[in-house]
């Protein structure tokens, strides 16, 4: 069956701290697909990246990046410089291929908390 | 170009009545999915319509239905509503299932049920 793990469920960090939010994913398809989505007070989601379990190389979008490893099924998110705009929850999500592409796994969220 | 736009943003029903949520894709977008989001379940995916067939459910009673227009607006339907319904009601569309391109969300519609 598959799941998603963010075992941070709160973290706190001081503006201009690099921050690294963790999950581990468990699918037994050999196509997936993972994501991160960032839901600010507003509520709606907002799309971060997508990665296709094919593409394990690691990817930097200004100040952020994230690391795949398929070998120790982990999709981590790490924010360089953090700053109080970065104060969101977080959401790791897996969806796989053989089931539904639209059917999207979410993990139970990270909330970040950046201090002034 | 709009973005997802859910209606209402915010409702108060009582226990037993139905309600009716609605949600207007991105211009082009042919793919919307729906999910609840609760502090002690999180985000859960409801069901998901393309051209206005429903393509996947996710683990809720019958009480949860939806539907999706020719012009791909969607409704979902929660009857005989329970307090444990209470919860933000999430729409994000698509522009086609397996492509290549993200969901996007609409900021929800939060329900109380009382």
């Amino acid at each position: 069956a598959q799941k998603v793990t963010q075992a941070q469920t709160e973290i706190s960090v001081v503006e201009k701290e690099d921050v690294t939010l963790d999950c581990v994913y468990e699918t037994r398809d050999t196509t997936y697909y993972l994501f991160w989505y960032k839901q600010p007070p507003s509520g709606e989601l907002v799309f971060l990246i997508r990665r296709n379990s094919f593409d394990e190389q690691n990817e930097i979008s200004g100040r952020y990046s994230w690391n795949f490893q398929k070998s120790t099924s982990s999709f981590n998110f790490t924010i360089t410089a953090s700053q109080v705009v970065d104060s969101a929850v977080y959401f790791c999500a897996l969806s796989e291929e053989e089931t539904s592409y639209d059917k999207v796994i979410f993990g139970p969220g990270t909330s970040l908390s950046v201090i002034p | 170009k709009a973005g997802v736009t859910q209606t209402p943003r915010y409702l108060i029903k009582t226990r037993g009545q139905q309600v009716t949520l609605s949600c207007s894709p991105i211009s082009g977008h042919r793919s919307v999915s729906w999910y609840q989001q609760t502090p002690g379940q999180g985000l859960q995916f409801l069901f998901e319509y393309f051209s206005e067939t429903q393509r996947n459910k996710g683990n809720f009673p019958g009480r949860f239905s939806g539907r999706q227009f020719s012009n791909s607006r969607s409704e979902m339907n929660v009857s005989t509503l329970e307090l444990g319904d209470s919860a933000l009601y999430l729409c994000a569309s698509s522009e086609a299932r397996r492509s290549n391109t993200e969901a996007f969300f609409g900021q929800g519609t939060r329900l109380t049920v009382v």
